[in-house]
């Protein structure tokens, strides 16, 4: 079965600083990996997804991430943070091959400060 | 076109009443998916219906819950005799097709059992 763990529950960052919010997933091959967004009284909103290929995904609003499959990681980064990234971020995995299930995270609350 | 509707968007309840909520996928997506956000917790997955089916209820409590997704009108989701440990976020996500995670969520039902 698949996990997936996000060690910070709670994030405080600076406007215009970088942001990292770590993921780590357990699984026993390469999984589908997803980072989602979600705003206060919004929907989850995805932000990106590795599937195979270059294991550095460029996604929307700026985000990136990378699969580093050694550290079963898929950290999230943003180079210079914004008021609005004022959010909740989570992880999800999902088994290859015409699965339709994911397995989240708790997420990682992010707070900006001016 | 508009995206996956959910309602309401907080539902209180007293314990022991029934809860009723709604999904209304987008427009082409035949298939429903029901996630359920735990205080503290990741979402996890519920189950998943396509048309006047239910494909996989894996995730469902054994009692007390039950879906639907009826040739005609919104996908519901109904909690039978809530109890406090059912105070969650329930979401909605729905896709065209069943495989590689095609999710569009909702905003969720904020449900409160008092």
């Amino acid at each position: 079965a698949q996990s997936v763990t996000q060690p910070d529950i709670h994030i405080t960052v600076s406007e215009g600083a970088s942001l990292e919010l770590r993921c780590n997933y357990s699984y026993g091959a390469t999984p589908y990996l997803f980072w989602y967004v979600q705003s206060p009284g919004q929907g989850l909103q995805l932000l990106l997804k590795y599937f195979s290929g270059d294991t550095l995904v460029q996604g929307i609003k700026g985000f990136e991430a990378e699969f580093k499959r050694s550290q079963s990681s898929f950290n999230l980064r943003k180079p210079s943070v914004h008021w609005s990234d004022a959010a909740e971020y989570f992880c999800a995995v999902g088994a290859p091959g015409g699965d339709y299930k994911l397995s989240f995270g708790a997420g990682t609350t992010v707070t900006v400060r001016a | 076109n508009a995206g996956v509707m959910q309602n309401p968007r907080h539902l209180v309840r007293r314990r022991g009443q029934e809860a009723r909520l709604r999904c209304s996928p987008m427009k082409g997506h035949s298939h429903v998916y029901w996630y359920r956000q735990l205080p503290e917790e990741g979402l996890k997955f519920m189950v998943y219906l396509q048309k006047e089916n239910i494909i996989d209820e894996s995730g469902m409590p054994k009692e007390r819950f039950s879906a639907e997704f009826p040739k005609e009108g919104p996908s519901i989701l109904r909690i039978q005799q809530v109890v406090r440990g059912d105070s969650a976020a329930y979401f909605c996500a729905s896709s065209p097709e069943p495989d590689n995670y095609g999710y569009t969520f909702g905003s969720g039902t904020r449900l409160t059992v008092v």
